[in-house]
């Protein structure tokens, strides 16, 4: 594998179950990244780890819970969704956690809410 | 507050040239990411510029004038696999990156 990967692909899910999604990245990077995608909408960051410390939550509904084992692994585990919830989700890692690094993107998860 | 804006959606010929704007209005500027990002794939970086000016990869172009807030990506010798859609970002004063939604890009034979 390269790159930054992620699964599920595709994912659909009632509001009272309980999923997770998992992301890696095999480029030796220090931080990652989960961020939320919506039609037509900008992309949204949801939360940062920097060496496996999160640094950055913005204001995520708790729903939403990250899990950041090792640099090179992350989790987002879901439960209780809402049907707005729907979205594509990124995962991104990048060499440092600086905004002004590149970012690498897996090609995510499309999660559907019913 | 912030905002960044491009245009929903472009449409250009196969073999033409395309110019895709992006203005924005940010607590200060760090920088301004170009990426790429076909239908059902992850976006994928295509430039990045701080500084005023043309930088020019390929069939390529990212143009920044910081001054009046606004950068474009040219995009020449069009190809059908160019129809993807195109995301600016921008870096502001406290190191947050900002997105804009996107521009959707459609080639026509």
């Amino acid at each position: 594998e390269t790159g930054v990967t992620q699964t599920p692909r595709h994912l659909v899910m009632g509001m009272t179950n309980k999923k997770s999604l998992k992301c890696e990245q095999h480029l030796g990077h220090n931080a990652m990244y989960w961020y939320k995608q919506s039609a037509k909408k900008p992309l949204e960051l949801m939360f940062v780890y920097s060496l496996e410390e999160r640094v950055e939550n913005n204001s995520v509904p708790s729903r939403f819970s990250p899990e950041c084992p090792n640099s090179s692994h992350l989790f987002l585990h879901l439960h209780t969704l809402q049907p707005e919830d729907s979205a594509l989700y990124l995962c991104a890692s990048s060499q440092v956690s600086q905004p002004t690094y590149e970012q690498y993107f897996g090609p995510g998860t499309r999660l559907t809410v019913t | 507050g912030q905002n960044i804006d491009q245009p929903t959606e472009m449409t250009a010929t196969e073999g033409a040239i395309v110019q895709i704007n992006c203005t924005y209005q940010t607590s200060g500027f760090n920088g301004l990411f170009w990426y790429q990002q076909h239908a059902g794939e992850a976006p994928t970086f295509l430039s990045y510029n701080v500084l005023d000016g043309l930088e020019e990869k390929g069939r390529f172009s990212s143009f920044l004038s910081r001054s009046k807030g606004y950068s474009y990506l040219l995009l020449k010798e069009l190809q059908m696999k160019d129809s993807a859609s195109y995301l600016c970002a921008v870096v502001d004063s406290n190191y947050q990156l900002i997105w804009g939604a996107g521009t959707k890009l459609i080639i026509k034979p």
